[in-house]
């Protein structure tokens, strides 16, 4: 049973590349969620897709971008990194918009 | 959009003892309060819950409780035990949890 999973655990990226971070689950939830975690600052919702075909912006969305083209798989894009998109991100999943959200382990992202 | 705000940022309780972690929130539409708890290395994992229909809630030795009237609502966690030392996280949101809003964390720490 994997739940949620996520590649690559960490990265190192040089600013200016773009970097796409993987997300799967395979509890056939139909929400799922990108997070970045900073010190301080806590967890802040980057996009979210409430089901399949359909995404949307959460708090702090600039420079970011997903996609969900299948119910398992919700990959979060950073088309030209920036030092600032430094962060740790977690996607979770719920059943529905009102289920309990599960999260992954983690991506530990350094831009420089 | 809404605020949290969690406090203390950290706490540290004997073995045994009993540990508070108090949060507000600002919009008063909020009616879904998630506590996380975030051990190193991992992510958030959801351990209690309330809706705003209800004031209290327990399972076991945690416990939240609402107040509507006052926009807080607190974590409870008594007879601490090691294991209970981690990173906790309130949140809440307006309807359902597409979009949560998270506080800053509590680091908690249990004194052997």
């Amino acid at each position: 049973i994997a739940g949620i999973t996520q590649a690559p655990t960490s990265q190192i990226l040089a600013a200016g590349r773009r970097m796409t971070l993987r997300c799967t689950q395979d509890m056939r939830h139909n929400a799922m969620y990108w997070y970045r975690q900073d010190l301080g600052l806590g967890l802040r919702l980057i996009h979210y897709s409430n089901t399949a075909g359909t995404t949307g912006k959460g708090e702090v969305p600039d420079g970011y971008s997903v996609s969900r083209a299948n119910t398992d798989d919700f990959p979060l894009t950073l088309a030209s990194a920036v030092p600032s998109q430094t962060s740790v991100y977690f996607c979770a999943s719920s059943e529905g918009a009102r289920g309990l959200q599960f999260f992954g382990p983690g991506t530990r992202l350094t831009v420089l | 959009g809404e605020n949290v705000e969690q406090h203390p940022s950290t706490l540290s309780v004997q073995e045994g003892d009993s540990a508070v972690i108090k949060c507000t929130y600002s919009d008063s539409a909020s009616n879904y309060f998630p506590w996380y708890k975030q051990e190193l290395g991992k992510g958030p994992q959801l351990i209690i819950d309330i809706r705003s229909n209800v004031g209290e809630k327990k399972d076991q030795r945690i416990a939240v409780t609402l107040n509507k009237t006052a926009k807080h609502f607190s974590l409870h966690i008594t007879e601490t035990q090691p294991e209970d030392s981690a990173v906790y996280f309130c949140a809440a949101s307006i309807g359902g949890n597409e979009k949560l809003t998270f506080g800053t964390g509590t680091r908690l720490t249990i004194i052997p």
